[in-house]
């Protein structure tokens, strides 16, 4: 059975960089097959999508936060990160670690999400 | 970007009754388009791909349609336990994005 959890600093203040990390158990980051996401959700909002890293270690990020995110991978651990520099209060969300399966038709959805962890940015 | 505006926002609706969301984007996505439903304080979990594929251990109440731009989630038979928040996911293109969700109340 595949989990992902989310783990990092809870509370980060403005303009500081926040850090996460995301376990994942059950399967190999490094396999082929699948691809890693970082979504967010505002207190009572919906979802953004963040970035994603492929297993090449390629990844794409959201245009609206590309100059302040960085998502890395750590083989030897089977984890990823997320860091996110410059943060303001919008930056307060529940930040989610998703794994991006592939249909056969070659459809991308996200199939195992962690449970989500809490960051808030404040003084 | 690619928009998608999910219609309503939210509902209130019985147990028993057939609920349809609706989910249109901003340009033709094909069928790239999936359904996830949220409970409180849990994950996203996803039901339906490729617009009409049913994601393994998902109850077959849960359907989706549509192809170009507009979509439907129909649940046909409301059961206690689908009272959440429903979220349409484009992934034609990037920015990957989300509908702004529905919210299905207890009438």
């Amino acid at each position: 059975q595949v989990q992902l959890q989310e783990s990092g600093s809870g509370l980060v203040k403005p303009s500081k960089t926040l850090s996460l990390t995301c376990a994942v158990s059950g399967a190999s980051i490094s396999s082929g097959d699948y691809s890693w996401s970082w979504i967010r959700q505002p207190p009572g909002k919906g979802l953004e999508w963040i970035g994603y890293i492929y297993h090449s270690g390629r990844t794409y990020y959201n245009p609206s936060l590309k100059s302040r995110v960085t998502i890395l991978e750590d083989r030897s651990k089977n984890q990823l990160s997320l860091n996110v520099t410059s943060v303001t209060a919008a930056d307060t969300a529940v930040y989610y670690c998703a794994r991006i399966a592939r249909s056969p038709t070659a459809h991308y959805y996200m199939d195992v999400w962690g449970e989500g962890t809490t960051v808030t940015v404040s003084s | 970007d690619i928009q998608m505006t999910q219609s309503p926002s939210s509902l209130s609706a019985s147990v028993g009754d057939r609920v349809t969301i609706t989910c249109r984007a901003s340009q033709s996505i094909s069928n790239f388009l999936n359904w996830y439903q949220q409970k409180p304080g849990k994950a996203p979990k996803v039901l339906i791909y490729a617009a009409s594929s049913l994601q393994s251990g998902v109850p077959s109440r849960f359907s989706g349609g549509g192809s170009g731009t507009d979509f439907t989630l129909t649940i046909s038979s409301l059961q206690p336990e689908d009272f959440a928040t429903y979220y349409c996911q484009q992934s034609y293109g990037n920015p990957l994005t989300f509908g702004g969700g529905t919210k299905v109340e207890i009438k």
